[in-house]
């Protein structure tokens, strides 16, 4: 199956600092990629859609200003938590859906983010 | 809108027993329908998916999964547990396929295997 990677793989940073987080499809070209966070024990919450080249789509209840998804390329999202607060503290996935299989979403490894 | 209801937090079963997960769900259309599977700290990595046709789905590592359009349900079995099916598994559904179609999750099933 297709691989879809994220960096880091966990990040500690201080409150009120930004962290950006990588998605990556290695071997196909996501057209559509989405952004999941999980809290410990949870399920996954989507957080927002994005489109290559279009801006993200976000969840009702998900504020876009403090998390910036730029989808610039068929091969990268990023996923920019800004001014983070413990309570962002949490378990970030991504998923690629694009060609040439469009009726399956690939999952990343997910990237842990703790802030202080 | 879509969503899907998985009944059970918890479940252990012996290693070689029988598993059957339950999972509900609610949709008006035809439902894409989907088992993933999460081992700790790591992510999603799909068992199975049901879009059309036979309503019994084979998937990886043994699993199954049978689509009832009468109960709306789309439960996940397994004949004889091994002690690395330990996990969390997660019921999903989808409003459709195309690029703005989005997949639910449910709440999730912790599979606990007794030695």
């Amino acid at each position: 199956g297709a691989v879809v990677s994220q960096h880091p793989s966990w990040v500690i940073c201080k409150s009120g600092t930004s962290v950006k987080i990588e998605c990556r499809s290695l071997d196909f070209q996501a057209t559509t990629m989405f952004w999941y966070r999980q809290f410990p024990k949870q399920s996954l919450m989507l957080m927002a859609t994005s489109n290559e080249g279009s801006k993200a789509t976000y969840e009702q209840g998900v504020e876009k200003d403090k998390f910036l998804i730029n989808h610039a390329s068929l091969t990268l999202s990023t996923l920019t938590v800004t001014s983070a607060h413990p309570e962002d503290s949490s378990f970030y996935i991504c998923s690629a859906r694009g060609v040439p299989d469009h009726n399956e979403q690939f999952f990343g490894p997910g990237t842990r983010l703790t802030v202080l | 809108a879509q969503s899907v209801t998985q009944p059970d937090i918890h479940i252990t079963v012996s290693e070689g027993a029988s598993l059957e997960l339950r999972c509900n769900y609610s949709y008006g259309a035809t439902p894409y329908l989907f088992w993933y599977v999460q081992s700790p700290g790591q992510g999603l990595q799909l068992l199975l998916k049901y879009f059309s046709g036979d309503t019994l789905v084979q998937g990886i590592k043994g699993f199954e999964a049978e689509f009832k359009r009468s109960q709306s349900s789309f439960n996940l079995r397994k004949p004889s547990v091994h002690w690395s099916d330990a996990a969390e598994y997660f019921c999903a559904v989808a409003s459709g396929y195309s690029s703005a179609s989005k997949i639910i999750f449910g709440s999730g099933t912790r599979l606990s295997i007794r030695p």
